[in-house]
């Protein structure tokens, strides 16, 4: 069975600075995907980053940045120069690269951004 | 195209009662799936559709619960014999082809009182 562990009920950070949050994952899998979703308070749930398993190199989208250590089955989202609309919950999950594509989700870490 | 769209944004009910979602997703989207989250949880899978085929129903999906995506369009999501075990925030999405991640609606936040 493939198992999502976010170990951060909480976190905080001050605006403008970085902050990473944690992500493990188990499964047997040699094909499949990452993924962080973001969802702010009362609105919907956002995908912030991909990362291909077979790809070595981190997938970064503007402040967002992944360091995926695949042998540690470690998959961490950096948030550099955090922004007040960064507050949310955020969400790994991990889905098989055929079939149904079902995703597995972590508990969530709640990141509040202060100004 | 706005995105998935699901309807109702709330809906409470009375312990027995059945109750009905739909969801629309994006048009170009083949595949459409149903989630549940409760509070303080992680989205957990409920039942996933390629075009009008049901392909895969999790073990959460019990009996009381039936979905369908008729035409490989909009899909709705029935419960029926409402318990309060019920409650919760019933998700859809919808994926292109694997790997590039769903988009998801807004949500139904069931309150079964």
């Amino acid at each position: 069975a493939q198992t999502v562990t976010q170990s951060q009920p909480e976190m905080s950070v001050q605006e403008a600075e970085t902050v990473t949050l944690s992500c493990t994952y188990d499964t047997s899998e040699n094909n499949y995907y990452l993924f962080w979703y973001k969802q702010p308070p009362s609105r919907q749930m956002i995908l912030v980053i991909r990362q291909e398993a077979y790809k070595q190199q981190n997938a970064t989208e503007n402040r967002f940045s992944v360091n995926f250590q695949k042998a540690a089955k470690s998959f961490s989202l950096k948030i550099s120069d955090s922004q007040l609309g960064d507050t949310a919950m955020y969400f790994c999950a991990m889905g098989n690269g055929g079939g149904s594509e079902k995703l597995v989700f972590g508990k969530g870490t709640k990141l509040t951004v202060n100004p | 195209d706005t995105g998935v769209s699901q309807d109702p944004r709330h809906k409470i009910t009375k312990r027995g009662q059945n109750v009905t979602f739909r969801c629309d997703p994006i048009s170009e989207h083949n595949r459409l799936y149903w989630y549940r989250q409760t509070l303080g949880q992680g989205p957990e899978f409920l039942t996933y559709f390629q075009n009008e085929a049901q392909l895969e129903k999790s073990r959460l999906l019990s009996d009381r619960f039936s979905a369908e995506r008729p035409k490989g369009s909009f899909s709705t999501l029935e419960i029926q014999r409402t318990e309060q075990g019920d409650s919760a925030m019933y998700l859809c999405a919808s994926s292109p082809p694997p790997g590039y991640g769903y988009t998801f609606g807004s949500g139904t936040r069931l309150t079964v009182v």
